[in-house]
């Protein structure tokens, strides 16, 4: 079954609206998440790395005003986009790292804003 | 964490084993080799991981050189449910990493 379990699947918001998606580890408690965005027909990016209890790592080049990040539970990730623009319509996907082993990821969300 | 590089783009026909080559020719010693691949409009699925030995499961096997620069991802018996994108990574097993993806291989299954 599921590991991480992220939602929506989709989205279609207006421009300038906020929009919030959840990723929950359903099988283990998280201290880390990890929060991607991919464009069509290009590889995943790495946005930012979410820490249980403190504050999210941004990667170089992401606005944490923008992009905000709540990881307020071991088993709840959430990422909320705000005051979204077209250019941000993007498939959004959450990761959860399983000790050091293994990183497992949840369907996507597929944000579309008009 | 070390640069890999992937063939853009594979055929392999239905049935047949599928051969997925990625050079990782500047790895470290405590950089793992993890493969991954993704569907279309999916999340990444987790596939297999080694250090240095050949690594099988229920999946796939990986074959990694000797000098650990290079290694090759089999599907043994490829479906049509295959077709993916296939990502090599190489990664430090220390703490939660993150994964840094590339461009990664489009593998085709023809029937």
């Amino acid at each position: 079954g599921a590991v991480v379990s992220q939602h929506p699947s989709w989205v279609i918001c207006k421009s300038g609206t906020s929009v919030k998606i959840e990723c929950r580890s359903l099988d283990f408690q998280a201290t880390t998440m990890f929060w991607y965005r991919q464009f069509p027909k290009q590889s995943l990016m790495l946005m930012a790395t979410s820490n249980e209890g403190s504050k999210a790592t941004y990667e170089q080049g992401v606005e944490k005003d923008k992009f905000l990040i709540n990881h307020a539970s071991l088993t709840l990730s959430t990422l909320t986009v705000t005051s979204a623009h077209p250019e941000d319509s993007s498939f959004y996907i959450c990761s959860v790292a399983q000790g050091e082993e293994k990183l497992f990821f949840g369907s996507g969300t597929q944000l579309s804003v008009l | 964490d070390a640069k890999t590089t992937q063939p853009p783009s594979m055929d392999c026909a239905e049935g047949r084993a599928a051969n997925l080559p990625c050079n990782h020719s500047t790895i470290s010693g405590n950089e793992y080799v993890y493969w991954y691949r993704q569907i279309h409009s999916q999340g990444p699925q987790y596939i297999i991981h080694g250090l240095k030995n050949n690594e099988t499961n229920e999946m796939a096997s990986l074959i990694i050189t000797e000098d650990r620069k290079s290694s090759t991802l089999i599907l043994p018996h490829a479906t049509l449910r295959d077709t993916a994108v296939y990502y090599c990574i190489v990664r430090v097993y220390q703490g939660a990493q993150k994964l840094v993806f590339g461009q990664g291989t489009r593998l085709t299954i023809n029937p």
